[in-house]
């Protein structure tokens, strides 16, 4: 079946430590993302990219960085410049065309110690 | 810029009650209109959509009308179960399909139903 995997599931990292949180489709979609959740505070937008080696900035992509060098992939690395990192990460694409709804993955909870 | 205001939780029902959460928005242009899901620890769900003023998305039971002269996209169920206890999100599109494409959320609503 087709979809979403991000990996892992559950993080633990001490501060300091960059972290990369994986996020592969095979849903042949052009375009993904990676949100921030927040409780209380919806989705917030960090990265996305709408083609291979090609990315843009979110609402909040301070301490953050991506790369995406191949189409099936989109990772995320938190870095030691992200101040405040505990988080749950959602990694979402989306069909070029159509009616631009995304599809989610199940998400990354990360927890600095 | 677009935003996406939708009423404050939590919400709590008993069984069978019910069921509407109040979803307004500022965009510029016509946007498309989302409601997802979210159940403990997973990722979104798509519930439902509209894409046009007028149009009515539809899914287990869950309605919403896309409503031009209100900019609004309330979310309705006539009997719910306590199976639907989530966090429901309305949504967004921004942009026109092409390069600055992206979704803009509400902050969610906690919606609790029981036996």
């Amino acid at each position: 079946d087709g979809g979403i995997t991000q990996s892992p599931k559950y993080l633990f990292r001490k501060e300091g430590q960059n972290v990369t949180l994986s996020c592969e489709q095979n849903l042949n979609h052009d375009a993904m993302y990676w949100y921030r959740q927040d409780p209380g505070q919806g989705l917030r937008l960090i990265y996305y990219s709408q083609i291979v080696n090609d990315f843009q900035k979110g609402d909040i992509a301070e301490g953050y960085s991506v790369s995406r060098e191949k189409k099936e992939s989109f990772p995320l690395t938190v870095t030691s410049a992200q101040k405040n990192p505990t988080a749950f990460y959602l990694c979402a694409s989306r069909r070029t065309g159509g009616t631009g709804e995304l599809f989610f993955g199940e998400g990354s909870r990360l927890t600095v110690l | 810029g677009d935003s996406v205001t939708q009423m404050e939780g939590p919400v709590t029902l008993s069984e069978e009650a019910f069921l509407t959460i109040n979803c307004t928005y500022t965009a510029t242009g016509y946007p498309s209109l989302f409601w997802y899901v979210q159940y403990p620890g997973e990722g979104l769900q798509l519930l439902l959509k509209a894409t046009k003023a007028d149009d009515k998305g539809s899914n287990k039971g869950f309605e919403a009308t896309y409503r031009k002269e209100t900019t609004s996209f309330h979310l309705e169920k006539g009997s719910v179960q306590v199976s639907d206890s989530a966090v429901y999100f309305c949504a967004l599109t921004a942009g026109s399909g092409g390069s600055n494409y992206k979704l803009t959320f509400g902050k969610g609503t906690l919606l609790t139903v029981n036996p």
